[in-house]
């Protein structure tokens, strides 16, 4: 099946940082999600981006579909930004997750 | 608002009892999935149902069953079979099977005591 391997795992940063969160995956897709679990469990969609770019106000993800890896940015970081993100990959009537990255924004 | 809605949010389940996590949706998805996570880890599917009065099985459905009664609901019961059911459980839908516009529940906090 296929497997989707995010990176970092850890990331720890002061407000104000950017970062590049990493997603690679393993089989061609024609769905990849981004999701950010806040620190309650709440699962937020950000981004639908099997291809291609797009931008959400201080967040953008790219989708190198060919290359078989996507990006999320993180700009200008603030604490709520705090959370787990997750990279989930559409293979057989199911999503597959990665492991996430645990990002920690400290005041 | 339309959402999900999973109840109870904290569950404790004593050795050899069965225990039902409810997750009802208002959003008219035809589709409805389950997910375990554990601590560190990202999500597994357990179930997942495309239509009312069909469901199939995941990556780790062995000791959990479920029905899709209504387009509404999707109960999901941890039997006394699942030998470590401790876990955080998420249930969501999307408007049709395997499409993006997935919305996931705020999770259910399954504790054996």
């Amino acid at each position: 099946g296929i497997q989707v391997e995010q990176s970092p795992p850890d990331l720890i940063l002061q407000e104000g940082a950017n970062s590049t969160l990493r997603c690679n995956f393993s089989d061609s897709v024609n769905n990849l999600q981004w999701f950010h679990q806040n620190p309650w469990g709440q699962l937020i969609n950000l981004f639908y981006i099997p291809s291609g770019t797009k931008q959400n106000g201080r967040l953008s993800a790219t989708t190198v579909a060919t290359e078989r890896y996507s990006l999320l940015y993180i700009s200008s970081s603030q604490t709520t930004d705090s959370g787990v993100y997750f990279c989930a990959v559409q293979g057989a009537q199911k999503l597959v997750f990665g492991q996430g990255t645990r990002l920690t924004i400290n005041p | 608002d339309g959402g999900i809605t999973q109840s109870p949010k904290y569950l404790f389940r004593k050795e050899g009892q069965n225990v039902t996590l409810s997750c009802e949706q208002n959003l008219n998805h035809d589709a409805m999935y389950w997910y375990r996570q554990d601590p560190g880890q990202g999500l597994r599917l357990i179930y997942y149902s495309q239509i009312v009065n069909d469901f199939q099985k995941g990556d780790i459905a062995e000791g959990y069953s479920v029905s899709r009664e209504k387009k509404e609901s999707f109960p999901l019961t941890v039997t006394s079979a699942q030998k470590n059911p401790t876990a955080f459980y998420l249930c969501a839908s999307t408007p049709l099977p395997g499409g993006a516009g997935y919305t996931f529940g705020s999770g259910t906090r399954l504790t054996v005591v």
